[in-house]
Formats: structure tokens, C-alpha cells, sequence
């Protein structure tokens, strides 16, 4: 069966340090992958895509990036993170078969805090 | 553009009943998805149920069922039995093609013993 990881659980970071959150998956093969965000009582945002390796698609400008190194491993980062950065990052993954029915299926989660 | 609106910020529902979240979505495509997902307290956001836009029958899966109503609009899903451990947020969502799945603002369930 399919499983996925993120790690940290819960991190925080002063304002202007790098980031660097970690994505990965088990028990699949050339997945999509996704990283979200949610802000506290709010539904979730889609910051960046991924259908392969080395291949990413950004849905919201921001000193946010993602890489893709290996096809089962996703990683969102940032070089100087802002206040606005905090929130609860969701990273998922998918397979499709057929285009929209895309069912994601997500990780744990990561919660921000920055300070 | 897709939107999803879910209306309801907050419900109550005593254990063992039978409770329906509702969902009204807006899409121009004629072949999409639709999705409901739980977000229990723990952050996780668990997969319950699926229904495409050319399915002619209701999903079901387990205690949770969707009542697609496609004049309308509208993909509400209702929650047999309601248990302790159906508290939550739920969030409903669509997906016309493409990697973009919209999500709605969600709603929080609580149930009562």
C-alpha cells in the first residue's frame, strides 16, 4: 500500500531563515505530487505541482520554491521565510488514470511557525 | 473558473444520526470530480468519497454517501450513524482535469454524545 511521509511535524523558524520541508512517498510510482498550504480555520491553497522529475509548476508567486530530485521526493523550501509564511503545509500525492479524477491523497502535515 | 461554496461554517449532530454537509459548486466543464475530504484535529486531510460529473448513480462508501444533484449543483454529503470520531472538518472539493483540484472553506462537524 501507498504511504506518504513529511517531516518536520511542527517547526519554527525566526523571520528572514531558510526553510526546507521534505515530502516523500512509498509504494508507488511516478506520481504526481503536490504541495499545499492552509492558514489557520481556512481551506487549503495549492502552492506548487509536480508530474515528474525535475518538473514543477507554481501556482502562487512568493518566495516559496519546490524541487523534485527524485521521483518519489518532493521538497518545499525558501531562502528567507516571512511572517506570512506560517500556516499548515500539506504535501500529497496522486496517480491519475483518467483526468479529473484526480483523487490526492495527503501527508501529515507540517506546522509553521514563524516568529 | 471552478468555485466550490460550502455554507455551513459549523454543524451539530447528535451521536447515531444521520447528517448532511452541503456543497454547491460552479464549473463551465461538462466532465469533472467532485471530492469530499476529513480533517480531523490532527491536521491529516483522509479521502471519503468520489463522484464524476457522468456517474449515474450516487457514491457511497461505507457510512458516508453523496447526493448529487447536478441541475442543482450541488454534491452534499450526508454521514450515517454519526459517531464521536466523525468530528471534524470537512471540505468538499472539484476537479475538472488538469492538476488543479479548488477546495471549498469546509465545515466543521461536532458531534454530540
Amino acid at each position: 500500500s501507498q504511504t506518504i511521509h513529511q517531516w518536520p511535524a511542527t517547526l519554527v523558524q525566526p523571520v528572514g531563515s531558510p526553510l526546507s520541508l521534505e515530502c516523500t512517498v512509498e509504494g508507488t510510482s511516478n506520481p504526481n505530487l503536490y504541495w499545499y498550504r492552509q492558514a489557520a480555520g481556512r481551506g487549503l491553497q495549492l502552492l506548487f505541482y509536480s508530474v515528474g522529475i525535475g518538473q514543477i509548476s507554481s501556482e502562487v508567486p512568493q518566495n516559496l520554491s519546490a524541487s523534485r530530485p527524485q521521483d518519489r521526493q518532493f521538497i518545499l523550501s525558501s531562502k528567507k521565510l516571512l511572517l506570512s509564511d506560517s500556516g499548515f503545509y500539506l504535501c500529497a500525492w496522486s496517480v491519475i488514470e483518467r483526468q479529473s479524477t484526480d483523487t490526492q491523497y495527503f501527508g501529515p502535515g507540517t506546522r509553521l511557525t514563524v516568529l | 473558473a471552478q468555485k466550490i461554496t460550502q455554507t455551513q461554517p459549523g454543524m451539530f449532530v447528535q451521536e447515531k444520526e444521520a447528517v448532511t454537509l452541503d456543497c454547491t459548486y460552479d464549473t463551465s466543464d461538462p466532465s469533472y470530480g467532485l471530492f469530499w475530504y476529513k480533517q480531523p484535529s490532527s491536521g491529516e486531510m483522509i479521502f471519503l468519497i468520489y463522484q464524476g460529473s457522468y456517474d449515474q448513480q450516487n457514491a457511497t462508501e461505507g457510512r458516508y454517501s453523496l447526493n448529487f444533484q447536478k441541475a442543482r449543483k450541488s454534491a452534499n454529503l450526508v454521514i450515517s450513524a454519526s459517531q464521536l470520531g466523525d468530528s471534524a472538518m470537512y471540505f468538499c472539493a472539484i476537479n475538472t482535469g488538469g492538476f488543479k483540484t479548488i477546495f471549498g472553506a469546509g465545515t466543521r462537524l461536532f458531534v454530540k454524545a
